[in-house]
């Protein structure tokens, strides 16, 4: 089955910087990449996601990259504020499966 | 206001003693989806369904058990608790399929003794 590694576990930046998370993916089949944002006591929600049929997508400071060929996909935060500090989870799914696979998380801390 | 709701919140009980944990959502959607959420392990599925009475095996199954009896219910049953399950779980919901935006619960912390 799909397996996602997704790194780093943590990463720290000072507001205003940019962060970058990276997940990788198993399963060359895979083609459809969520990112979802999970702030303190509450459930994950979904920020961003990307189909294979492109290769990026922005919405305002957030972008998602993938590149097929080395089966990778990248979230990319700009200009980072303290309230994008969060655990951030990948995912990756197989068309005509309904499981969802997550990668194990980064938590973002954003400095003041 | 459109969401998903889980009962109860928080949990303490004893290995071997049956516990169910409620899910529910008033977006008329079709697939619902439970999952674990374990340190370093990220989140693994459980279960998911994609209709009433249409349920499927997700990633880590074993010791759970679900029913799908209501479009808006799909409640995670534990028949024999035991320690390893332990976990934060949360119950999803999207539209048709897991392919597009699932909307979480608020999460169920259990433990196990």
């Amino acid at each position: 089955g799909e397996n996602v590694e997704q790194h780093p576990s943590t990463l720290s930046v000072q507001e205003g910087d940019s962060a970058v998370i990276k997940c990788t993916y198993s399963d060359s089949a895979s083609n459809y990449f969520p990112w979802y944002k999970q702030e303190l006591g509450k459930g994950p929600q979904l920020i961003i996601d990307i189909r294979s049929n492109v290769g990026e997508k922005k919405d305002q400071r957030i972008a998602v990259t993938l590149n097929k060929t080395a089966k990778h996909f990248s979230l990319h935060i700009t200009e980072t504020q303290p309230e994008d500090s969060a655990v951030y989870f990948c995912a990756a799914s197989i068309p005509g499966n309904n499981d969802m696979r997550f990668g194990a998380g980064t938590r973002l801390t954003v400095k003041p | 206001e459109a969401q998903v709701t889980q009962n109860p919140r928080y949990l303490i009980t004893v290995t071997g003693k049956k516990l169910t944990v409620t899910c529910s959502q008033n977006m008329n959607h079709e697939y619902m989806s439970w999952y674990r959420q374990d340190p370093g392990l990220g989140l693994r599925q459980i279960y998911y369904s994609m209709n009433v009475e249409v349920t499927d095996k997700g990633d880590v199954p074993e010791g759970y058990k679900v029913s799908r009896k209501e479009k808006r219910n799909f409640p995670l049953i534990l028949e024999s608790p035991s320690p390893n399950q332990t976990s934060l779980y949360f119950c999803a919901s999207s539209l048709t399929t897991a392919r597009e935006t699932q909307y979480f619960g608020p999460g169920t912390r259990l433990l196990v003794l």
